[in-house]
Formats: structure tokens, sequence, C-alpha cells
């Protein structure tokens, strides 16, 4: 089946500091499968981060961006300048083959101190 | 703004007791999900329901049943608690439109099972 694998565990960064979270993927379906990132910020549930559904395109929101790499399977989380309000977990996430049921990792919590 | 609400927040249950969560959504979705939360292991899908009477078992089923008695509600059944199901339970409906399906999570229900 469908399979997605990002940075495990927390990751600490200063405040203004740049991050990366690595996201690879394995999709079964023929075809390419829509690649997601959402973000649960403490007491919420999980929200849209970003989408990209096109091969080589990149997504960007609040600061964050990903490129949809299809070569490198990958699909890695960046920001030029982090502040302490991105502090939340983050799920790397794909569809794929108009299959309904989305895949996640396990989540990446981010701390980012001031 | 699509909206999600589950109930309850938090439950406390007993081993062996029967536990009922509720998930209502306004978003006039036909995809709804459960997925549970745990540490190390992210997301894991329960049972999902692609319209009102549908319900499909997900990647990890045992020991729960759902149900979807219309389009806005879809409830997840533990018949029987046990200590193993303490865990973050997450509703979400799905967006399938624009060419890849968007979830929309309620805030979770945090259940404790003794």
């Amino acid at each position: 089946g469908d399979s997605v694998t990002q940075t495990e565990g927390q990751v600490t960064v200063s405040e203004s500091k740049s991050l990366i979270i690595n996201c690879t993927y394995s999709a079964t379906s023929i075809g390419y499968p829509n690649l997601f990132w959402y973000v649960r910020y403490p007491g919420e549930g999980l929200q849209l981060l970003l989408k990209v559904i096109t091969a080589g395109q990149k997504g960007s929101s609040r600061g964050f961006e990903a490129t949809y790499n299809k070569e490198a399977t990958s699909f890695h989380l960046q920001k030029a300048s982090v502040q302490e309000s991105d502090s939340a977990v983050y799920y790397c996430a794909l569809n794929s083959g108009g299959n309904y049921k989305p895949t996640f990792g396990k989540g990446t919590s981010l701390v980012v101190h001031p | 703004e699509a909206a999600v609400t589950q109930s309850p927040r938090n439950k406390v249950a007993v081993t062996g007791g029967k536990v009922t969560l509720s998930c209502n959504q306004t978003n006039n979705h036909n995809n709804m999900y459960w997925y549970r939360q745990d540490t190390g292991h992210g997301l894991r899908l329960i049972h999902y329901s692609y319209g009102a009477g549908s319900t499909e078992k997900g990647d990890i089923p045992d020991g729960y049943k759902a149900s979807r008695p219309s389009q806005e509600n879809f409830s997840l059944i533990l018949e029987l608690a046990t200590p193993s199901q303490t865990s973050v339970y997450f509703c979400a409906s799905g967006d399938t439109g624009a060419g890849a399906e968007t979830l929309y999570f309620g805030s979770g229900t945090r259940l404790t099972v003794l």
C-alpha cells in the first residue's frame, strides 16, 4: 500500500532560523499522487497547510513551501524563518489513484524557541 | 468555513463498557473518516464512509464499529472498550473538489479506558 515517511520525533529550531522537515512517499497506484502537508496546533484538529497535485509544482502557505519532486518521491516542507507561533505538529500525507483514503506520515513536532 | 464537531472532547470509560464517539459536519461532504493518533504511529484510519448508510473498514477496524445515519453524522462505536483503545480520535470530512480531496478535521476526542 501507500506509505509516507517523514522526519521523526521532535525538531527544535530557534526563532528566525530556517526549517526543513523531510517527507518521502511511496504510492502503489498508477499515476502521480496528490501530496499534502497538514498542521495541528496545540488543542486543535489538523488543518490543511498546503497541497500540490501536479508533479514539479510548488505549494506555499504562511511562509511555508514544499515542492513535489516525483523523481526523488519527496515533498519536503521548508520555511526560511520560523516563528514561535509555528510550533505545532506537521503531517505529510498523500492520496492516489482516486483512492479517497489519505495516508499520513507519523507527524513531526516542531518546537520553536524564542 | 468548513466545520466538523466532535463530542465529547474527553471521555473516561471502563474496560468492557460501550463507548460512542460522535461527529457532525456542516460541510455537506460525502466522505467522512475516523482516525486515531498515537505516539509513534501518527494517524491511523479506523473506518470511513462515502455517504449516508455506507461504512467501510480502514486499516485498523478491529474492535470498532461505525455508523453513518445521515450525511452530517458519523459515529464510532466501541462495543467492549479495552485499555489498548486509549488514544486521541479524530473525525474528518473530505472535500473531493478542486482535483484533490482535502480533509477537514474536528478537534479530537481524548479517550481513556481504565
